[in-house]
Parts: C-alpha cells; structure tokens; sequence
C-alpha cells in the first residue's frame, strides 16, 4: 500500500548546468541498468542503458556510469534544459538474454527541476 | 513513436465496480507483458508478469483474484480491477519487449483509476 508521507529525493538545477542524478542498488546479480524518464501522467521513457561489463556508456547529452564496486549507478545530464524536468529512475534487472523477459527493479526516482 | 499503448488513460468508477485496463504492443508481438502500479511520489511496482496463453505470475501480495490479467494474444493484455475500492485508486502501467532482440522495455503512457 501507499506510505504515508514518502517524498521523492529532489533536485534542482539552472537551466544550462550539467545533472548528476544517482542510483544505488543491491542486487549483486543484476547485469543490465536503464535510466527512465517519466513526466507527469505519463508512463517511463527510455534513456540510456549500461550492461555490467562497461563502466561508462554516453548517449546524446547523457552520460551512464556504472561503479559496480558499490553498486552505484548515475545519470549525467549536459547543459540541462527545461524540458529535462521529470522524475528518473534507475532500473535494473538479471538477465539481457535475448528472448527471455525481463523483469524490472525500480529505483526510488528522483524529482529534476530545472529552474530559468 | 509509441511502441506500447494503453487504454483507457484515465477512468473513474465507483466503489465495488470491475474495470479492465487494455495493454498492446503495437507493431510486435509480446508473448510477456508486465503489469506495474505505482501511487503519487512513488517508484513503479511491479504487479504481475503475464504470459501469453498461460497464467499470469503475481507478486507477493497481489490478489489474483482481484486483479485479474488475460493474455490472450500475442499483443494484447488486460488487467481487470474487480471490486474496486477506493485503495485501489492508482497509476497502472504496462510494459513490453520485443522478444526477438534485446531492446529495453517499453512502457505504456499508463492509466489512472480513480475509485470514488
């Protein structure tokens, strides 16, 4: 059920600044992380992806570093834009074996504002 | 564009009322689509997996009985709310994957349920 009184960690940044949003996690096992996009009523957006054999994967203006030491995910966001406000999400998963389904763990999320 | 549609996107029904929710992948065929809910400030969790033309898998402490999942094609899946009470008041999501390749899962734009 819901829990009373639980807010989403928030971030704020200047339009134009670069974003580091963070995601631990705990399963030892997971070898395939996403980071998802979701705006206000609407369902999560892929962004970028990493498998556990790279530490370091870059898309357009976004960055996904893997520290699986710590088991430590973060997204970067270059110069940062308004319509980058959303809420993130880390999610990650077993198995990336072609054919098989895949079940997702989510992340907590985190609020991004991005402020004129 | 959309890979995975939902429908309907919003819906109001009352008290002790069944509402199904429809889940289709657009242009593939998904013998597994996923079932999440997630409430106000929160992470998605994941409901059911459901598999097409066998039963769906639940997670620990979702009644199967109360949400009842059919897949009865290789692009549709429903998710039917019986009974619904006001607790049941949520964002549901689906979610599916090409089977053939390991592109990330695509989610639908969800659907918002508001039991009165």
């Amino acid at each position: 059920g819901e829990s009373v009184g639980l807010h989403l960690p928030t971030l704020s940044v200047q339009e134009g600044d670069n974003s580091i949003i963070n995601c631990a996690y705990s399963n030892s096992a997971s070898d395939y992380f996403i980071w998802y996009k979701q705006e206000s009523g609407k369902g999560p957006q892929f962004i970028i992806d990493i498998r556990s054999n790279m530490d370091k994967r870059q898309g357009q203006r976004v960055t996904v570093l893997l520290n699986k030491t710590v088991k430590h995910l973060s997204l970067q966001i270059a110069a940062t834009q308004p319509g980058d406000s959303a809420v993130y999400f880390c999610a990650e998963t077993p198995s990336i074996s072609s054919g098989s389904a895949r079940q997702l763990t989510f992340g907590s999320g985190t609020q991004l504002t991005v402020l004129p | 564009g959309a890979v995975v549609s939902q429908h309907p996107s919003w819906v109001i029904c009352k008290s002790g009322t069944s509402v199904k929710i429809e889940c289709r992948s657009l242009d593939f065929q998904a013998t597994t689509m996923f079932w999440y809910r997630q409430f106000p400030k929160q992470s998605l969790m994941l409901m059911a997996t459901s598999n097409e033309g066998s039963k769906a898998t639940y997670e620990q402490g979702v009644e199967k009985d109360k949400f009842l999942i059919n897949h009865a094609s290789l692009t549709l899946s429903t998710l039917t709310v019986t009974s619904a009470h006001p607790e049941d008041s949520s964002f549901y999501i689906c979610s599916a994957s090409r089977p053939s390749d390991n592109s990330p899962l695509h989610f639908g734009n969800g659907t918002r349920l508001t039991v009165t």
